[in-house]
């Protein structure tokens, strides 16, 4: 199985602020890598594809990279919103794999 | 519109088996690339992956769960099942199915909580 190591698992930032979280692949996944928010109670959402494709209707402010083994996603401007827990999923190979999740807080 | 629901029996013993059915509409499973995937959150914890069928009728599992996993489809292609044999409290999660459509898992269901208790 692919192993997805997220980090970090948890972030505490300020509005208006920039964040990046990361998720390092056990092997090369060649791009198939997205990116979910999720909110308490609720199911996963879509916000990239193929590492950096922004999913329609996410805001802007939020962008993916990388490429190989690392892959990172990146939230601009940080909004009240964006308080959440984000996940990476590997779409590579079966079975898919998860990271652990990283609990964004706003301060 | 996708939309996705799960449905399942909220409580069960442990033992039984575990039986979910995703129901949905927008989309046809008999479309090629369309895959429907199952799943599951434990309360406060991460994402497993457990199972997909395809447009093509074949089916993926999680190795570590595969010998308890069955998934299935309905000939309409408006349904997927999962069966888990032999639950325990383990298997206490809230299950979610989502479609995989050209190669990204786009549209999930709002889950189903199932608990394993005695």
């Amino acid at each position: 199985d692919i192993q997805m190591t997220q980090s970090p698992a948890s972030l505490s930032a300020s509005l208006g602020e920039t964040v990046s979280i990361e998720c390092l692949a056990s092997e090369d996944i060649y791009n198939n890598l997205a990116w979910y928010q999720q909110k308490p109670g609720k199911s996963p959402q879509l916000l990239i594809y193929y590492a950096s494709s922004l999913q329609d209707g996410v805001p802007s402010r939020f962008s993916g990279s990388g490429s190989g083994t690392q892959y990172s996603l990146k939230i601009n401007s940080l909004e009240s919103e964006d308080a959440a827990t984000y996940f990476c999923l590997q779409d590579s190979e079966y079975p898919r794999t998860f990271g652990g999740g990283t609990k964004l807080e706003l301060k | 519109q996708v939309t996705l629901k799960e449905s399942g029996p909220g409580m069960l013993q442990p033992s039984k088996t575990l039986s979910l059915t995703c129901s949905f509409s927008g989309f046809s499973l008999s479309t090629s690339g369309m895959v429907v995937s199952w799943i599951r959150q434990p309360s406060g914890k991460s994402l497993e992956w457990l199972a997909a069928i395809d447009w093509d009728g074949d089916k993926y599992y999680n190795p570590s769960l595969k010998s308890r996993l069955t998934v299935s489809k309905d000939t309409s292609n408006t349904q997927v099942f999962l069966k888990i044999t032999s639950v325990d409290i383990a298997d206490t999660a809230t299950y979610y199915c989502a479609r995989r459509r050209l190669g990204v898992m786009d549209a999930w269901g709002q889950g189903a909580s199932v608990t394993v208790s005695s």
